[in-house]
């Protein structure tokens, strides 16, 4: 399963664009690459998924170049209630996967007024 | 509105008690697990199933037990609660074919042992 590195914990103030880099170099052919939010006493919650280059939905887009060693979440105008933690996950799609993604620390975004 | 649904939502029960935490999904998935989580820590997974009588133990090992009788039913257990113990346990599942939008996870159970 490939590790994934990002930072521990990111400030931003209400309206700007956040942007959040995970490494993962150690990434497969046939990996995706997965965030997930989560709040205070809830379980995490499905943001993005790509496999390469741009993936948007109404929430946020996710980047992710040629060579897919990283990838960045890209969150426009954060407002407060985006402040939580959000985690980077790196593994195989649909049935051929085995299911066992693994959560690491994740980046603890604080948005302030 | 949820599609996998935990309770209880919170739990504080006494050292020594058997407990059952309750874990259903509604979307079909094959494939549940439980990750238990303390507070500001990461998740780490303990049990998972890809479906009915399949179960097995995750990179964190752990004191409970789990059964898979029903696709959509996936209860953890713990015949005797420690203070150990206490944690937030989440259940999750993901379907197995088609198109993947990953975990979905409930809302959790605060498990408090005394």
């Amino acid at each position: 399963l490939a590790k994934t590195t990002q930072p521990i914990s990111m400030d931003s103030y209400e309206g700007q664009e956040v942007n959040i880099t995970c490494s993962h170099n150690n990434i497969a052919t046939n990996d995706y690459i997965t965030w997930y939010q989560q709040f205070p006493s809830q379980g995490p919650r499905f943001i993005i998924q790509g496999y390469k280059t741009k993936v948007t939905n109404e929430v946020a887009s996710l980047f992710i170049p040629a060579d897919r060693k990283s990838s960045t979440l890209s969150l426009p105008r954060v407002s407060l209630s985006d402040t939580a933690v959000y985690y980077c996950l790196v593994g195989a799609h649909g049935s051929s996967n085995t299911g066992k993604l693994i959560f690491g620390q994740g980046t603890t975004l604080q948005v302030k007024p | 509105e949820a599609d996998i649904y935990q309770t209880p939502r919170y739990l504080v029960i006494g050292t020594g008690k058997k407990i059952t935490l309750e874990c259903s999904q509604t979307m079909g998935h094959d494939k549940m697990y439980w990750y238990q989580q303390d507070p500001g820590m990461e998740l780490h997974l303990i049990h998972y199933s890809y479906g009915v009588n399949s179960t097995e133990k995750g990179d964190l090992s752990s004191e409970s037990t789990v059964s898979r009788i029903r696709t959509e039913h996936f209860p953890l257990t713990l015949e005797s609660a420690r203070p150990s113990h206490t944690s937030q346990y989440l259940c999750a599942s993901r379907r197995s074919t088609g198109a993947d939008y990953g975990y979905t996870f409930g809302s959790g159970t605060r498990l408090t042992v005394v």
